[in-house]
């Protein structure tokens, strides 16, 4: 069983265009994140959903916008795609966080190509 | 603000050889620290984290880890390194009770049969 899946692994488009990336976790976590790798590998949080809440939007241009329709799916939408939205883009889930702190579950990954 | 700092870029050892990543981390608080890996076109797995208690982590893979607070460093550690190692390792921080993960910049680690 996958624990965090996300569709499509691979995404090619033109400029211009809108283009969506689902997720979703098994795991019934109650948190969900989006992270961009640039080409470097750089890991940079995009937002976290708690519960259907937005808990973390991080400075990203409003043509990226997330949503989520019940605690097991965080789907990104990114409109008016350019060149610079290339990246690799993972979802990830979390339990509430706790004490224990914020052990995170990574899914594969989506390779956006944005020609 | 929390921050990573993983010095080396691309490390490069042969197999069999006894691996160190470093890591440092700067947080005001007791910091909870993981490491993760990334294997070519894959998405990331935990290694190991540590949140209290013993400062020497052990992880899966072989992998462990020693939180130095005096030196704000998270290494990680493998005796003997097989080629299946090579991969992408990222160190990551975060508060307690805060769902902000930091992520370090990354180690390349090649293996030379």
């Amino acid at each position: 069983d996958t624990a965090v899946s996300q569709t499509p692994k691979y995404l090619v488009t033109q400029m211009g265009n809108d283009k969506s990336i689902k997720c979703e976790q098994n795991l019934g976590h109650d948190t969900m994140y989006w992270y961009k790798q640039d080409s470097k590998k750089f890991l940079k949080i995009m937002f976290s959903y708690n519960n259907k809440e937005l808990i973390i939007n991080e400075t990203v241009p409003n043509r990226f916008s997330p949503k989520s329709p019940d605690k097991a799916h965080l789907n990104l939408h990114i409109n008016s795609l350019e060149l610079g939205d290339s990246a690799v883009y993972f979802c990830a889930s979390s339990q509430v966080v706790t004490r224990a702190g914020n052990e995170q579950f990574f899914g594969p990954g989506t390779r956006l190509t944005v020609l | 603000a929390q921050s990573v700092t993983q010095p080396d870029i691309h490390i490069t050892v042969s197999e069999g050889a006894s691996l160190e990543l470093r890591c440092n981390y700067s947080y005001g608080a007791t910091p909870y620290l993981f490491w993760y890996v990334q294997s070519p076109g894959q998405g990331l797995q935990l290694l190991l984290k540590y949140f209290s208690g013993d400062t020497l982590v052990q992880g899966i893979k072989g992998f462990e880890a020693e939180f130095k607070r005096s030196q704000s460093s998270f290494n990680l550690r493998k005796p003997s390194v097989h080629w299946s190692d090579a991969a992408e390792y990222f160190c990551a921080v975060a508060g307690a009770g805060s769902y902000q993960l930091t992520f370090g910049k990354g180690t390349k680690l090649s293996v030379i049969p």
